[in-house]
Parts: structure tokens; C-alpha cells; sequence
């Protein structure tokens, strides 16, 4: 079946330390990827998205993904996290429609 | 732009009544998706509408129903809801369907009692 993991359902580091959050998908064709960003109670906030050509995104507050067709991974990264940070993030599979496939989620704690 | 709005914010219904969830598109975006968000099966597809046709189903029953206006807003309706219905239901537009990006409302809080 399709998927998409997210093998770290929390994570804690400390404020001004870098990040990388991973995600994994299994399908085959090309993929077009997506990185969500929920605060408590709150809708989902688009952070960066691949749909081709450059496998580094970038995207907004300062985060970043590589697409790696040989891993069939997309991690999003941040080289210095910030309190704000503190959120829900979701990895997200696009195929041919918009029916958006989504890991499970990885809950971030920055510790002061 | 103003983003895309969804009403009511929060909702609490009994076993066995039914509910209407609207989502308003953001400007210009005819493609208006549902998901639901539940802490045990996390978010799940529900369905998609585009120049008010359905175009895509998730795995739902037929409890589970929507439509969309000629001005692309959309409600998704729920009959005869169950108490494993309370989720947080959130609507995504975008400008086109087949694979574009969505922009997620902030949601509905829908509670069975």
C-alpha cells in the first residue's frame, strides 16, 4: 500500500541546535512532496514543496529538504531552530491528484 | 489574499444527528479538498471537488458527502454521525486539481457526544 513514513514521532532539541526530520515514501514514479507545519489547534501551514528539478528546497522560516530518489526520502532540515519551531510537522505525498497522502506526524520540543 | 476560511470554528453534536462543515476557497482556487484528523488514524482524504465535481474519494462511507458552489465554495455534510466522528475536519484549496499545491483552512473541531 502507499505510504509515507515518519519514523520519529517526537523530537526534542534545543533552541539555536540544528534539525533534521525524516520522512520516507514508497512509491515509484516521481513523487511531488510536501512539508506541513501544524501549531496546537491550528490549520496546516505549507512549509516547501518538490515537484522537480532542484532535489535542495528551500522554504519558508528559514527550512530546507533534499529529495533523494535513492532513498526515496525527502527530510526537511533547519540549521538553527528557534522556540517558534515547537509545532507538529507532516510529510506529505502528492501523486497525480490532489489526494495528499501524509505520514504520521513528528511533534518537535525546543528546550530553551 | 485572504486565506481559506472555514466555518463553523468548533461544533458539538449527539450520536445520530447530522452536520454541515463550509469551507471558503481562497480567491481564484476552484479545487477545494477535505481531510480529517484524528488522533488515531492521524490525517485521511476524504474527498475533492473541482468546477463542482467530485474528482477524487477517499475511504469513507457514504455518511460522508460534500458539493461545491459555482463560486467554489464547498460544505461537506455528515449524517448520522457516530462518536468516532469527532475530529478536526480541514479543508485545502488550490487552483487546479490534479497535483498542485493546497492551502489548508485553520479547520473545524467537530465533537459527538
Amino acid at each position: 500500500a502507499q505510504s509515507v513514513t515518519q519514523p520519529d514521532i517526537h523530537i526534542t532539541v534545543s533552541e539555536g541546535a540544528s534539525l533534521e526530520l525524516r520522512c520516507n515514501y514508497s512509491y515509484g514514479a516521481t513523487p511531488y512532496l510536501f512539508w506541513y507545519v501544524q501549531s496546537p489547534g491550528q490549520g496546516l501551514q505549507l512549509l516547501l514543496k518538490y515537484f522537480s528539478g532542484d532535489t535542495l528546497v528551500q522554504g519558508i522560516k528559514g527550512f530546507e529538504a533534499e529529495f533523494k530518489r535513492s532513498q526515496s526520502s525527502f527530510n526537511l532540515r533547519k540549521p538553527s531552530v528557534h522556540w517558534s519551531d515547537a509545532a507538529e510537522y507532516f510529510c506529505a505525498y502528492g501523486g497525480a491528484t490532489n489526494k495528499l497522502i501524509f505520514g504520521t506526524g513528528t511533534l518537535l520540543a525546543v528546550q530553551p | 489574499k485572504a486565506g481559506v476560511t472555514q466555518t463553523p470554528r468548533y461544533l458539538i453534536k449527539t450520536r445520530g444527528q447530522q452536520v454541515t462543515l463550509s469551507c471558503s476557497p481562497i480567491s481564484g482556487h476552484r479545487s477545494v479538498s477535505w481531510y480529517q484528523q484524528t488522533p488515531g488514524q492521524g490525517l485521511q482524504f476524504l474527498f475533492e471537488y473541482f468546477s463542482e465535481t467530485q474528482r477524487n474519494k477517499g475511504n469513507f462511507p457514504g455518511r460522508f458527502s460534500g458539493r461545491q458552489f459555482s463560486n467554489s465554495r464547498s460544505e461537506m455534510n455528515v449524517s448520522t454521525l457516530e462518536l468516532g466522528d469527532s475530529a478536526l475536519y480541514l479543508c485545502a484549496s488550490s487552483l487546479t486539481t490534479g497535483t498542485d499545491t493546497q492551502y489548508f483552512g485553520p479547520g473545524t473541531r467537530l465533537t459527538v457526544l
